[in-house]
């Protein structure tokens, strides 16, 4: 079984550019969570999704950054106008359930020149 | 809200000896708890759980960790490290409320001396 699929696992942009970052699930996991680790600020949730839901969002900066998880495909978290603080690497997880414990994928480092 | 705090930033063993990772949680409600490894520019893998039934958990790696609900307590242990346990640990928390959003503590960093 394949695992949690990121690409891709390392993306440079320049400042002002748009940043997407995609992320296929185990397959028969319908959860996908988004997290962002910063150096020396550790692994913050940011979205959490179901097929074309978005269920909690708490996480997200409220400008630039969306989440979508559409009917077929991939999931996609998006960063509009990157900037050097966007740096960090994010990761996806999936899950069956809300309890049961989630499955992550290698991540993506983003680096903003 | 929820929150976790794992003690100590860095934590280093001899190969061979006990490792213990603490972490303590706060949840207002009955937690899910979870450690993660992670080892240097990968992603996470799954240990162990804990969400019901036995208090004691075993986990991959020989790993396994105590849910002890009066001391809001989650401790990680091994009895015998190995050098390949030298990674971050991660402590995290959920609960029904949160729809399965993990809470994670800072991580502790192992190193394992030869």
């Amino acid at each position: 079984n394949a695992g949690v699929m990121q690409n891709p696992r390392h993306l440079v942009r320049r400042r002002g550019q748009e940043a997407r970052l995609r992320c296929s699930p185990m397959k028969g996991h319908s959860h996908v969570y988004w997290y962002r680790q910063l150096p020396e600020e550790g692994l913050k949730f940011m979205v959490y999704l179901q097929k074309e839901n978005i269920i909690d969002e708490s996480g997200m900066p409220k400008e630039r950054f969306s989440a979508e998880f559409p009917k077929e495909g991939p999931s996609i978290l998006r960063i509009q106008q990157v900037v050097r603080g966007d740096s960090a690497a994010y990761f996806c997880a999936s899950s069956p359930g809300p309890t049961v414990g989630q499955y992550f994928g290698p991540g993506t480092r983003l680096t903003v020149t | 809200a929820q929150s976790v705090t794992q003690l100590g930033s860095h934590v280093s063993v001899s190969e061979g000896a006990l490792v213990l990772l603490r972490c303590n949680y706060s949840s207002s409600v009955p937690p899910y708890l979870f450690w993660y490894v992670q080892y240097p520019n990968q992603g996470l893998q799954l240990l162990l759980k804990y969400t019901t039934g036995a208090t004691l958990v075993k986990g991959i790696n020989g790993f396994e960790a105590e849910f002890k609900k009066s001391e809001t307590s989650f401790h990680l242990t091994k009895p015998s490290a190995h050098m390949s346990d030298a990674a971050e640990y991660f402590c995290a928390v959920s609960d029904d409320n949160q729809g399965g959003k993990l809470i994670f503590g800072q991580g502790t960093e192992l190193s394992v001396k030869p």
